[in-house]
């Protein structure tokens, strides 16, 4: 167990519709990072926050949108959804905002658009 | 997105086995870190390594930051049946920021 928990497990919604994940970073980590794996484009950063703030942005769509609230909780929204949009997307935390520091993730959360 | 060059893409292997896999980057790199991830899951950190050079070890498991900063490698030694998954290296490029950069991951398969 890494400590990093995410919510839900599992979600299947259909095309058009919104979502949100959530995550719980590990305790005393201060950064939440989002990345997305697909077959085709394995694990890609989507986003980072470090204590509330929005730190770095990989490739995510504009459709796509996260926060980090005060008790460093994060959550990303996906609206608008697209079939392409289905795959596992991954929370990690670690203690810093940069390098280098080690990333523990969660358990993911698999998303189906049908 | 940016990846690294990871290899071999497959292993197949007998138990008792060493294992081989590598990692590069025309890009150099501050950290690199090795994960392992079974199916459905989310990826378990294995190794962290921080300096050029540095070898380490994690049980049965052995990782090393290559001196151009731009290459890793990780050994199994001596594979055992649950060493099967698939083992990702990831790399954070020195920056402000700790996005991890994903290798395209080797899947392990052990045969008892």
């Amino acid at each position: 167990d890494s400590g990093v928990t995410q919510t839900p497990k599992h979600l299947i919604t259909a095309t058009g519709q919104r979502v949100t994940l959530r995550c719980s970073p590990r305790s005393g980590d201060l950064s939440v990072y989002w990345y997305q794996q697909s077959l085709d484009q394995g694990l890609q950063f989507l986003i980072q926050y470090y204590n509330g703030e929005e730190r770095a942005k990989g490739n995510i769509l504009e459709r796509f949108s996260a926060q980090q609230f005060p008790d460093l909780h994060s959550e990303l929204n996906l609206s608008s959804l697209e079939l392409g949009d289905s795959a596992l997307y991954f929370c990690a935390s670690s203690v810093s905002g940069s390098t280098p520091y080690e990333q523990y993730f969660g358990p993911g959360t698999r998303l189906t658009v049908t | 997105g940016q990846q690294l060059n990871q290899s071999p893409q497959s292993m197949f292997i007998q138990e008792g086995e060493d294992v081989s896999m590598n990692c590069t980057s025309s890009s150099i790199f501050n950290t690199w870190l090795w994960y392992k991830q079974d199916p459905g899951e989310g990826p378990v950190l294995l190794i962290a390594l921080y300096k050029a050079g540095e070898l380490t070890s994690n049980g049965r498991l052995t990782a090393q930051f290559g001196i151009t900063r731009k290459d890793s490698f990780l050994n199994i030694s001596a594979s055992i049946p649950s060493d099967v998954g698939i083992y990702f290296c990831a790399g954070q490029l020195p920056s402000n920021t700790g996005k991890l950069i994903f290798g395209q991951g080797t899947t392990l398969q052990v045969k008892p």
